[in-house]
């Protein structure tokens, strides 16, 4: 299976800074990779498809980069709206895996 | 407007069983991959089953032979029927569509407690 690490697990920012996440796959798995976001008490909602391709209705301050095994999302100017936990997930193959997750609190 | 919504979970106890649905409206049902993913409280996200366009399964191997994901294109409904259930598979459950190999949207999940 393939394993998806984050880093870091847990950051603390203010409204206005710029925040990127990493997500490193065990092995090469081209661009299949999605990010998503998690309020408490809600569905994770797809942000990133495919590396970089930021879904429909989704902030233009969202951006996803990267290819193989190395990937990150950089949010430009971090919202309140934006405090909550993103995953990373990998679709290059069966079973499908999701990253430990990063939680983005407020500082 | 494209919705899911899922359904069946409740309490049950270590070795019983559970069939979770989602029903599924505002997309044409048969044409889309579908999707069941888990999150333990306070913990990640879990995938657990996928079924293709023509009725192809996938499981980890965690529920394989355990859970046993189906369809029911005419009803455009999704069913997660999970049995020899575990303290370790209480979470809450979202079923999600498969939009080319991305999950969008997932509903809002139902609860699973294994617990004697």
């Amino acid at each position: 299976d393939i394993q998806l690490t984050q880093s870091p697990s847990f950051l603390s920012a203010s409204v206005g800074d710029r925040v990127t996440i990493t997500c490193r796959a065990s092995q090469g798995i081209s661009s299949y990779l999605a990010w998503y976001q998690q309020k408490p008490g809600k569905a994770p909602k797809l942000l990133i498809y495919a590396a970089s391709t930021l879904q429909s209705g989704v902030p233009s301050r969202f951006s996803g980069s990267g290819s193989g095994t190395e990937f990150t999302l950089t949010i430009s100017s971090l919202q309140p709206e934006d405090f909550a936990t993103y995953y990373c997930q990998q679709l290059n193959s069966y079973p499908f895996t999701f990253g430990p997750g990063t939680k983005v609190d407020i500082k | 407007e494209v919705q899911l919504v899922e359904s069946g979970g409740g309490l049950v106890q270590p070795g019983g069983s559970l069939r979770l649905s989602c029903a599924a409206s505002g997309f044409t049902f048969s044409s889309y991959d579908m999707h069941w993913v888990r999150q333990a409280t306070g913990k990640g996200l879990e995938w657990v089953s996928a079924i293709g366009t023509a009725g192809d399964t996938y499981y980890p191997g965690s529920v394989k032979g355990r859970f046993t994901i189906s369809r029911e294109n005419a009803k455009n409904s999704l069913y997660l029927q999970m049995n020899s259930l575990r303290a370790g598979d209480t979470a809450v459950y979202y079923c999600a569509r498969g939009v080319g190999r991305w999950f969008d949207p997932w509903g809002q999940g139902t609860l699973v407690t294994v617990s004697s």
